[in-house]
């Protein structure tokens, strides 16, 4: 059975870091990009970026909205992928789901988190 | 940017009606690259269709998408009580991303 299982979400004030690990299981971690959506409070779906496989060179990319503060890691021998968001803004509260997508990232997410919240606020 | 418009923004509908959700891309959606995903309250997304017209695992053939280009549809044949909830729809063939803002269908 395919498990994403986010950690590392909470309170934190602007400007400060946070890092929000994606623990996968029940498949081949490796052989997939995996991505992050977000979802502010009430609000619709947002796009956050994804990292490829290695089979893809490990890319990433990002929203303009983070470009430049989030990045997307992996550790495929710990099957976990990583968001690491800098200088936080208030406006980055929201729900964090890490989603599995095809090998490239240009591909649907077939697999939900159940996602981790995050609060930027002083 | 392609920017994707959902429509209604709220169907009111009764069980066993029709469900018409339309999706319509700023710029044509490369390869049908287009997504559906149903999210109920306090739980996460999830893909109903894929490549504009392929269900995802295990969805029930009520769900059906069709369309090409700029122009989607989601139709659900006949609704169900737990199909009661708020859909989006995805382009994923072009960075960046990008998510329709949702259609709630809620009970009449």
């Amino acid at each position: 059975e395919v498990q994403l299982v986010e950690s590392g979400g909470g309170l934190v004030q602007p400007g400060r870091s946070l890092r929000l690990s994606c623990t996968a299981s029940g498949f081949i971690f490796g052989d997939y990009a995996m991505s992050w959506v977000r979802q502010a409070p009430g609000k619709g779906l947002e796009w956050v970026g994804f990292i490829s496989s290695k089979t893809y060179g490990g890319t990433t990319e990002n929203a303009a909205s983070v470009k430049g503060r989030f990045t997307i890691s992996r550790d495929d021998s710990k099957s976990i992928a990583y968001l690491q968001m800098n200088s936080l803004k208030t406006e980055d509260t929201a729900v964090y789901y890490c989603t599995r997508v095809g090998r490239n990232g240009y591909n649907k997410g077939d697999y939900w988190g159940q996602g981790a919240l995050v609060t930027v606020s002083s | 940017e392609i920017v994707l418009t959902q429509s209604p923004g709220t169907l009111s509908l009764s069980p066993g009606e029709r469900a018409t959700l339309s999706c319509r891309a700023s710029q044509s959606v490369s390869s049908s690259f287009l997504a559906w995903y149903q999210q109920k309250p306090g739980q996460a997304p999830r893909l109903l269709i894929y490549g504009a017209s392929s269900r995802a695992t295990g969805i029930p053939d009520r769900f059906s998408g069709s369309g090409s280009g700029t122009d989607f549809i989601l139709t659900i044949s006949r609704l169900e009580p737990e199909d009661f909830a708020v859909y989006y729809c995805q382009q994923y063939g072009s960075s960046p991303l990008t998510f329709g803002g949702g259609t709630k269908v809620e009970i009449k």
